[in-house]
Order: structure tokens, then sequence, then C-alpha cells
């Protein structure tokens, strides 16, 4: 159980166009969803947290407008890269935390997506 | 506000031998969970090991155990019998009893020398 699926693995998109990475999580209710961003041999830096049925909250820095996210359902988060530039390439990872499992349980993650802007 | 230290960007170890991964933080809360995960090659993030700050007994799953010092705040990982497949990269992270926010270290490459 507590499988998160991330879709796409990887993506090559064209400069000035969007992209949408879906974050499900398969077998649990997960009403806080996490985005974060990884730079090659760099640590996960939290750009959003995720809540179902209201607005993100992003992460100082980040722009809101650039990256749309959206919670509509227990189980789906979204994160759409828009206007995509070369300097938007990167790892991206969503996390997952389940609603009924006890308190102190971890997240649960996607696979990533490498996005590539070319 | 909560930071976690790794200070050590490498380590390497021979096959079948034992390494020690620190990690340190800094919280004035009482109540918190610290986190070992493994980002092997594939990057998929996997918990290796969990511990409660309010059990004073180190967590422990088969080969991964950790050395918990909560008054000097850290929080150490020790590989026993070293595998191949424990090349990775490993993150500390903690995470408050009243926040789902991850705090994350910055990261220690292991490499295992066959």
């Amino acid at each position: 159980g507590a499988v998160v699926s991330q879709h796409p693995s990887r993506v090559i998109c064209k400069s000035g166009t969007s992209v949408k990475i879906e974050c499900r999580s398969l077998d649990f209710q997960a009403t806080t969803m996490f985005w974060y961003r990884q730079f090659p041999k760099k640590s996960l830096m939290l750009m959003a947290t995720s809540n179902e049925g209201s607005k993100a909250t992003y992460e100082q820095g980040v722009e809101k407008d650039k990256f749309l996210i959206n919670h509509a359902s227990l189980t789906l988060s979204t994160l759409t890269v828009t206007s995509a530039h070369p300097e938007d390439s990167s790892f991206y990872i969503c996390s997952a935390r389940d609603v009924f499992r006890g308190r102190g349980t971890e997240a649960f993650f996607g696979q990533g997506t490498r996005l590539t802007v070319v | 506000a909560q930071t976690v230290t790794q200070s050590q960007p490498e380590m390497s170890v021979q096959e079948a031998e034992t390494v020690t991964l620190s990690c340190t933080y800094d919280t004035s809360e009482s109540d918190y969970y610290l986190f070992w995960y493994k980002q092997p090659p594939s990057r998929q993030m996997i918990l290796v090991i969990r511990q409660e700050a309010y059990k004073q007994q180190n967590a422990t799953e088969n080969r991964f155990s950790v050395n918990f010092q909560k008054a000097a705040k850290s929080f150490s990982l020790k590989i026993s019998d070293s595998q191949l497949g424990d090349a990775a990269m490993y993150f500390c992270a903690y995470r408050s009893d009243s926040n789902y926010q991850l705090i994350w270290g910055a990261g220690t490459k292991l490499i295992i020398k066959p």
C-alpha cells in the first residue's frame, strides 16, 4: 500500500510552452501533498504545499503564477509549469501523506519527473 | 527555525563493512520525528528508518540502525554489512509534530567498494 504515482517520468518541452505533472495517491487519500524541486546532486527544495480543496501554500521565492498547483481531489494534485524556460529544467518530486495513518508516519514519494526545456 | 545538517558530502565503504552517516539538527521543539531516506540512481525516495523523538530506544530496521542522541541533537545512521545496493544518496530529514513539512539535510553520497 501507500503508492504515489507521478506522471510523466520524463518530459521535454519547448521554451514558452506549459507542461503539467500529475501526482496521484493510488491506494490512500491525501489531503496534503508536497511539491519539491531537486537540482543535480542537491537536496530537495520544497516549492509548495498542496491542500485538497484550497489554494496551495508557496514557499518564499517560488513564483505561484509560473508553478500552478491544483489539488482538486483527495488523490490527485497537479503541478503546471507555465511558459517554461530552460532554467525551469529540473527534477520535480511530489509526496503525499496518508491521512488515516498515525501521526509521525512518513510521507510517500512519487517517482519524480525529469523536465527538460529546450 | 529548524535546520538539519549532514556534514559528510560523500562517504565510501568496503562491501560487507559497516559505515555510519552523520546528521545533526537544531530545534526548540520537544516532539518531532527524524527520518533517513535513501535516493538511489533511479531517484525514487525510499524511507530507510524513522525515529520518534519521545522514544529513547534507537530504531532498527534489519541492517540499518540509528544512534539517536536527543540532548546532543544527533541522529546518525549505521549501515552494517554494506551491500552494493546500498549505494545511493542518503538524506536525513526532520519533521515537527505540528507540521507535516520535512526539513532536509544536504545529503551524503554513499559509495560501496566491491
